[in-house]
């Protein structure tokens, strides 16, 4: 497709497993973000790629949430030991440059951990 | 610490009203600022955007207003459309690589 695709859609998880996400964002896009929106906020940044460098991971809430871009394009996001308060939609976004003027984003994967 | 802020959760018009929604910034460095639109189910789509060296900026029937001194911004929908119902982010940048947003504001065209 053309835009930015997320997947899964919908995870359950138990607390204490580990999850993956995975973000394939527009192809020929610089730059990606993952931004967490909790239920009645609005998205909280996370993380920043350029290319295959994370220049910013200021976002992440702690060290559980690990994420790569190893090719500098699909993009994973994981969380590791999953814990209620990360229960939340993980929104993906990509930009055809190095800023984010024109970010695109994804429909989100709904992350709950029961 | 909110740094954008929407304080209207929710917002209904009349269809062919004006829809006003608002937001409120506290960081004076932000330089650009954006609105996205959010229906159910699917991520934000980018409406409009201004940048700070403007006051105004107008796309068809989406206008953004902003007011520097005020640190505040709106946007304006004539007439509105019940396909206009949807939630409304606020946004503003000044690092170049990150969105600070609001919490929204759930817009309700009548028919």
């Amino acid at each position: 497709g053309a835009g930015v695709s997320q997947s899964p859609r919908y995870k359950v998880a138990k607390r204490g497993q580990d999850v993956a996400l995975r973000c394939d964002p527009i192809s020929g896009h610089v730059s990606l973000f993952w931004y967490q929106q909790a239920l009645g906020q609005g998205p909280e940044f996370l993380t920043y790629f350029q290319n295959e460098a994370q220049l910013d991971k200021s976002g992440l809430p702690s060290d559980r949430f690990f994420a790569e871009r190893p090719e500098g394009s699909v993009s994973t996001l994981k969380i590791q030991r999953t814990q209620q308060e990360d229960s939340a939609v993980y929104l993906c976004a990509s930009s055809p440059r190095a800023s984010n003027t024109e970010a695109f984003f994804g429909q989100g994967t709904r992350l709950t951990v029961v | 610490d909110q740094q954008v802020k929407q304080n209207s959760p929710s917002l209904s018009v009349q269809e062919g009203r004006i829809s006003i929604l608002n937001c409120d910034y506290t960081n004076s460095m932000f330089d650009y600022f954006l609105w996205y639109k959010k229906y159910p189910a699917e991520g934000p789509t980018f409406l409009i955007s201004i940048s700070s060296i403007k006051d105004k900026n107008e796309d068809g029937r989406f206008t953004v207003f902003l007011n520097k001194s005020a640190k505040h911004l709106s946007l304006h929908i004539v007439p509105s459309q019940p396909g206009d119902s949807a939630v409304y982010f606020c946004a503003a940048i000044y690092t170049g690589n990150q969105f600070y947003f609001g919490t929204g504001t759930s817009l309700t065209v009548i028919p």
